[in-house]
């Protein structure tokens, strides 16, 4: 089946670094990439479509200078999370739609865990 | 805006009952919907796909129906297990192939031994 990677899976960084997650379609091409945010105990939140070669589109209330994303290749997207703060912590997460099968299930990355002291 | 609902947001059963979790969403123009589950600390492991044009799906001892024209999906869970326990999220997709999820918040299942 389709991999998604992510890395790194935890980091903990001081306020006010930046701070980059990169998402990998690993046996698979993806020209469009999703980035989630999911707060404790609560549900995944849409972000960011990130879109090679072009510039990725935000949901209403998302940062675009604050949370960086660049398409960089059609396996590579990557979220930067610049002047972090304490309110960024949170557990960030990548999908990507497969295309085998026609189905376009979204597979996700296993996520990375950003602690922003 | 698309929103979905999961109920209940928790639920305690003992082993071997089984049991049915509900999602409903406001707009029926979706592409597919996708059942996940999730540990606690841990991402997301994909447990069924269903398609707007299909009605049902199996795996296991899991089956996930959908009426995408009342808004509607359960998955049901046969002989629950302990190791069942894990928040389960539902989520659909936009009406075009490859577009973003909209999650739930999810069920929190617990199976006592």
């Amino acid at each position: 089946g389709a991999v998604v990677s992510q890395h790194p899976s935890r980091v903990i960084c001081k306020s006010g670094t930046s701070v980059k997650i990169e998402c990998r379609s690993l046996d698979f091409q993806a020209t469009t990439m999703f980035w989630y945010r999911q707060f404790p105990k609560k549900s995944l939140m849409l972000m960011a479509t990130s879109n090679e070669g072009s510039k990725a589109t935000y949901e209403q209330g998302v940062e675009k200078d604050k949370f960086l994303i660049n398409h960089a290749s059609l396996t590579l997207s990557t979220l930067t999370v610049t002047s972090a703060h304490p309110e960024d912590s949170s557990f960030y997460i990548c999908s990507a739609p497969g295309t085998t099968k026609g189905t376009y299930e979204q597979y996700f990355g296993p996520g990375t865990r950003l602690t922003v002291t | 805006k698309q929103e979905v609902t999961q109920i209940p947001a928790a639920l305690s059963v003992p082993e071997g009952e089984n049991l049915v979790l509900n999602c409903s969403f406001t707009d029926s123009a979706i592409y597919n919907l996708q059942w996940f589950r999730q540990d606690p600390g841990k991402g997301l492991t994909s447990l069924l796909l269903i398609q707007s044009s299909q009605r049902e799906q199996t795996s296991g001892r899991l089956n996930a129906s959908l009426d995408k024209s009342s808004g509607r999906s359960t998955l049901y869970i046969a002989a629950s297990q302990p190791g069942d326990s894990a928040t389960y999220l539902c989520a659909v997709s936009g009406n075009q192939a490859g577009t973003a999820l909209i999650f739930g918040k999810g069920t929190t299942l617990s199976v006592s031994s």
